[in-house]
């Protein structure tokens, strides 16, 4: 199956500086990848997402990238607010957004 | 976006007994929905893919019996933890496609808090 490996497990910012989260998949079929931000006690909340046909996409404060030959997947946010401040994680998929194996996860701290 | 409600939003049981926890979609029909499990400060786990009208597909490592999956309707997909121990003590997930077409995005239930004392 499909593993999915995200660095860092914490991270901490100024408010106002970017943040970069890193992911790393195993298997070459996957070919959806979606971000979602987690606060605690809450239902994951779809962030931004990718498709494997596309190599970068943007939303405003939000950008991904994905390298398809190295199998890995990052997520930028610029110019950092403390309610940026979340669990983090991405995830990979062979079907679409159905079966989603998830990263292991990143506590982002953004500091005012 | 499409809305997906679990119910309960908690529940504390007895070890032994077995609980029922359900995930509707409320404004669109899901024939495909997905169980998860999240330990605190973990991940979330992908444990089965609920389809309508037949059975569920479980992920290596997850005990059939012991988490039972029926997806009775195109609306309601519902997990029942049988004869729960405070191991299962965790946080169940659902989540439900929206229909095909432009909107692909996976809608995630609240979360069901497990307790087992």
């Amino acid at each position: 199956g499909e593993n999915v490996e995200q660095h860092p497990s914490t991270l901490s910012v100024q408010e106002g500086d970017s943040a970069v989260i890193k992911c790393t998949y195993s298997d070459s079929a996957s070919n959806y990848f979606p971000w979602y931000k987690q606060e605690l006690g809450k239902r994951p909340q779809l962030i931004i997402d990718i498709r494997s046909n596309v190599g970068e996409k943007k939303d405003q404060r939000i950008a991904v990238t994905l390298n398809k030959t190295a199998k890995h997947f990052s997520l930028h946010i610029t110019e950092t607010q403390p309610e940026d401040s979340a669990v983090y994680f991405c995830a990979a998929s062979k079907g679409g957004a159905n079966n989603l194996f998830f990263g292991t996860g990143t506590r982002l701290t953004v500091i005012p | 976006g499409a809305v997906v409600s679990q119910h309960p939003s908690w529940v504390i049981c007895k070890s032994g007994t077995s609980v029922k926890i359900e995930c509707r979609s409320l404004d669109f029909q899901a024939t495909t929905m997905f169980w998860y499990r999240q330990f605190p400060k973990q991940s979330l786990m992908l444990m089965a893919t609920s389809n309508e009208g037949s059975k569920a597909t479980y992920e290596q490592g997850v005990e059939k019996d012991k988490f039972l999956i029926n997806h009775a309707s195109l609306t309601l997909s519902t997990l029942t933890v049988t004869s729960a121990h405070p191991e299962d003590s965790s946080f169940y997930i659902c989540s439900a496609r929206s229909p095909a077409g432009k909107n692909t995005e996976a809608f995630f239930g609240q979360g069901t808090r497990l307790t087992v004392v």
